[in-house]
């Protein structure tokens, strides 16, 4: 079956545009989450979705961060006025519930904010 | 905020040495996840762990729970050139909600 899905696979964007991000989760999964992974870093959690709870934005770290799920699937992450610290992989995964199921990742976009 | 602190940030063995990569929280965890990442990839599951002092093996890869449920270990036997990638922790504090809390990783590069 299909896995999660993200496109673009690559993005360059100049400092100060704003980028749109899009995950495509399992059919099925009612949980949706992004990371962000720096060059040779860990996993940095931005945001969570679960069904039709209001999505956790702990992770985000400024307002130029924003995500949408639209329908329970699909999913898009917007960064504003983009900086160069911006520039990373973009993950997103996604898993039938909780913390206590497995989470499938997509491939990643890759940011780089020129 | 909860952390799950994971080390080495990074090993370097020879191909046949084995390898161990440490998780440590300071609250109990509900389950903790581990998920390998391959050069260029994304990180895929690998195991669960649940229960206190639970041991899981996949091959030559064994997992444990402490048995306070705050640490986890994931330790490689006879290591080899496929091994090669970063290991992540997650841990759970919240049960069948709530997020994961990916450790930083270890690095791992085996030198054939």
């Amino acid at each position: 079956g299909a896995g999660v899905s993200q496109s673009p696979s690559n993005k360059v964007t100049e400092k100060g545009k704003d980028v749109e991000l899009r995950c495509d989760p399992i059919s099925g999964h009612t949980a949706l989450y992004w990371y962000r992974q720096s060059l040779g870093q860990g996993l940095e959690f931005l945001i969570y979705f679960q069904g039709n709870s209001a999505p956790d934005k702990s992770g985000l770290p400024s307002d130029r961060f924003s995500a949408e799920r639209t329908g329970g699937s699909v999913s898009t992450l917007t960064i504003q006025r983009t900086q160069q610290e911006d520039s990373a992989v973009y993950l997103c995964a996604s898993s039938f519930g909780g913390a206590s199921y497995t989470q499938y990742f997509g491939p990643g976009t890759r940011l780089t904010v020129l | 905020g909860q952390q799950v602190m994971q080390i080495p940030q990074y090993q370097h063995v020879q191909e046949g040495e084995d390898f161990t990569t440490y998780c440590n929280s300071s609250t109990t965890l509900s389950n903790i996840q581990w998920y390998k990442q391959r050069p260029g990839g994304h990180p895929v599951f690998l195991i669960q762990l649940v229960k206190s002092g639970e041991v899981k093996k996949q091959k030559r890869l064994t997992f444990q729970f402490g048995e306070a449920k705050k640490n986890s270990s994931l330790h490689i036997t006879a290591t080899q050139t496929t091994d090669v990638g970063t290991y992540f922790c997650a841990g759970n504090y919240g049960g069948s909600q709530g997020n994961l809390i990916f450790g930083k990783g270890t690095k791992l590069s085996v030198k054939p």
